[in-house]
């Protein structure tokens, strides 16, 4: 069950917007509207940011937003800080009976 | 507080069997399906198996399949993974986690993970 693409890094200066993608096929990400991304701090548990490609939980800031065009998810994080400093990872629904996790984006703070 | 926590994780041979389990609290459990996720050390989340709130749908990813049984005791509020025929490569951590959202595949509520070593 192979993963979904994402880059390996992405970094930005504080108070700028960057973007995550996470690419898969028509067969998951681009067959359905179920997909999750999450932040995962070093050495604790992951954190659902976004679910069903664009709702955020609630206690989840608004400048985390997603979206998809296609067979790629994308993550934005606006107003980026200090503390969004982190792993993230998507996941999509790829059947009923499978899930699947993107490759993993350290984001670094500059 | 609404919570996971694992236990049962430790040091097993190569070959060998690990049951795992995961407590929730204050939540409704039985309302909920639920999921195994794990991490090898230092790389991504890899998801392990699913069971449905009554645990009429069970799906496991193909890395495990026929090796670990997921099953859970909604009475007890507990959830469980018993690992069987151990591999050098199922060294993870193991998460337990809440599913989530209109499709049933997101992870909501994360336990604190249970560290599973295959070593000889």
């Amino acid at each position: 069950q192979s993963a979904l693409t994402q880059p390996a890094s992405v970094s930005g200066s504080p108070g700028q917007s960057i973007t995550i993608s996470c690419t898969g096929t028509s067969s998951d990400v681009g067959g359905y509207n179920y997909v999750s991304w999450y932040q995962q701090h070093p050495g604790k548990a992951p954190k659902l940011m976004i679910y069903d490609v664009s709702n955020r939980p609630s206690g989840v800031s608004d400048r985390f937003s997603g979206s998809k065009s296609g067979n790629t998810a994308s993550l934005t994080i606006s107003g980026l800080q200090a503390e969004d400093e982190a792993d993230y990872y998507c996941s999509s629904y790829r059947s009923s009976t499978t899930r699947v996790f993107g490759t993993g984006t350290k984001v670094t703070v500059l | 507080e609404v919570q996971l926590v694992e236990s049962g994780g430790g040091l097993v041979q190569p070959g060998g069997s690990l049951r795992l389990s995961c407590a929730a609290s204050e939540f409704i459990f039985s309302a909920y399906s639920m999921n195994w996720v794990r991490q090898a050390p230092g790389r991504g989340l890899e998801w392990v198996s699913y069971i449905s709130s009554s645990s009429a749908s069970i799906y496991y990813a193909d890395s495990v399949k026929g090796r670990f049984t997921i099953s859970r005791d909604n009475a007890k509020k507990s959830l469980f993974l018993q690992m069987n025929s151990l591999r050098v490569e199922d060294t993870a951590v193991y998460y337990c986690a809440q599913s989530y959202g209109s499709g049933d595949d997101a992870f909501n509520i994360w336990g604190q993970g249970t560290m599973v070593t295959v070593s000889s």
